[in-house]
């Protein structure tokens, strides 16, 4: 089993609709769990930080935790063709010093 | 602030060579991680730098090394060069006071022929 897994995509919304990003992780001693987009051709760049359970919310994005089922999740409302991204789920456990990235899943908004 | 830069920004090599990486990171971060990125593998963590000192360490193998000077620039270094090490090797830059966020530098593309 992968210490972070995702859906494994890829995923094709329209523009305007929610799209959904789901993720799973291993080590319950992880604290601190964050969203990457990383455009093809360039390298990742942090878009949301979650560290306790619920929803944290920034523009479009939300993004959710659940600590209790080791699942962590990205909403993107109105979605836009410049979100066309792969996104990586990374956790980080404070004492290890790393993040542990997922595969990634590839999001294709259409217009 | 200056992001992190990280070169060359590629590179082509052949079986057996060497290579050296540079990477500094965001002015005041004390942290440097490297990460290699393959279509296959993803996203792989190499080792971290945190004040001249390895922290920690991936699973890879000894080939594989990295330093940090003073100023807090790091290089990694891949010994004996396979043809599987062609990659996007991504450096990034953290505080290093507790935050695990990471600021990626443009990358490395490298090449073994």
């Amino acid at each position: 089993q992968k210490e972070v897994e995702q859906n494994s995509g890829p995923l094709s919304v329209p523009e305007g609709a929610i799209a959904s990003l789901n993720c799973t992780y291993s080590d319950r001693v992880s604290q601190s769990f964050f969203w990457y987009r990383q455009y093809s051709g360039k390298s990742p760049e942090l878009i949301m930080s979650i560290y306790s359970n619920g929803d944290k919310e920034d523009g479009r994005f939300t993004a959710q935790l659940n600590k209790a089922s080791q699942y962590v999740s990205l909403l993107i409302r109105d979605s836009q063709p410049s979100d066309s991204a792969t996104y990586l789920c990374a956790v980080s456990n404070t004492n290890a010093g790393k993040s542990t990235f997922g595969d990634g899943t590839t999001l294709t908004v259409k217009p | 602030k200056a992001g992190v830069t990280q070169t060359p920004r590629y590179l082509i090599k052949t079986r057996g060579q060497q290579v050296t990486l540079s990477c500094s990171p965001i002015s005041g971060h004390r942290s440097v991680s490297w990460y290699q990125q393959t279509p296959g593998q993803g996203l792989q963590f190499l080792f971290e730098y945190f004040s001249e000192t390895q922290r920690n360490k991936g699973n890879f193998p000894g080939r594989f090394s990295g330093r940090q000077f003073s100023n807090s620039r790091s290089e990694m270094n891949v010994s004996t060069l396979e043809l599987g090490d062609s990659a996007l090797y991504l450096c990034a830059s953290k505080s290093g006071t507790g935050s695990e966020k990471l600021f990626f530098g443009s990358g490395t593309q490298l090449s073994v022929l």
